[in-house]
């Protein structure tokens, strides 16, 4: 059975620290991952990743996948109370489906 | 853990037609379901609040004869696409969350392809 297992749950840090959300997947068919920020009912896209090994990055953010491992990680640096949000990892396999993980919850203390 | 079912996964039709797509909550009650659209490497747009019992709230630009959104019970809400066109072509998907918990849990999307 597909399946997409995000970790942790949940973490509160402080401003300034860096965080590392885990994200690994069990998909036949595998076409590419996605992170995603929710925030509100929509969730906004972040990063699709499809090969190995190359960062993707955008400003504080960064992602990378490991197709041999099937994982993949996403990093913020220097966080902000802005960046508090569930972060939502969804991998989508060639027969045109998507599955997503239950998300990290993250709280950033001022 | 909570799921979403979503139904079908994958549907061709040719244009005129009508396609229905399902989303159920498998183990909570869902008094409030999201439809999304999503083109590739972008956003998921929010469409429509589902509301169970009450009508639906459509977001700005979504026509909502286009659209219809029904949430008969606390576990399925439809999304029926009225005489498809070419340009309704899109992955589709919904969402639910349990009330208490703004955490949102998704289907697994329907790709809708019209000739």
């Amino acid at each position: 059975e597909d399946k997409v297992v995000q970790s942790p749950l949940s973490l509160v840090v402080h401003e300034g620290d860096t965080v590392t959300l885990n994200c690994s997947y069990e998909v036949t068919n595998f076409r590419s991952l996605l992170w995603y920020k929710q925030e509100k009912k929509a969730p906004t896209f972040l990063f699709m990743l499809t090969s190995s090994g190359i960062e993707k990055k955008s400003g504080r953010l960064s992602s990378i996948l490991d197709k041999k491992e099937l994982f993949s990680i996403l990093n913020i640096t220097a966080t902000q109370t802005g960046d508090s949000a569930v972060y939502l990892c969804a991998v989508e396999n060639r027969d045109d489906k998507i599955i997503f993980g239950k998300g990290t919850r993250l709280h950033i203390l001022p | 853990g909570a799921v979403v079912s979503q139904h079908p996964s994958r549907v061709i039709c040719k244009s005129g037609t009508s396609v229905k797509i399902e989303c159920r909550s498998l183990d909570f009650q869902a008094t409030t379901m999201f439809w999304y659209r999503q083109f590739p490497k972008q956003s998921l747009m929010l469409m429509a609040t589902s509301n169970e019992g009450s009508k639906a709230t459509y977001e700005q630009g979504v026509e909502k004869d286009k659209f219809l959104i029904n949430h008969a019970s606390l576990t399925l809400s439809t999304l029926t696409v009225t005489s498809a066109h070419p340009e309704d072509s899109s992955f589709y998907i919904c969402s639910a969350h349990q009330g208490w918990d703004e955490k949102l849990f998704f289907g697994s999307g329907t790709q809708l392809s019209v000739l």
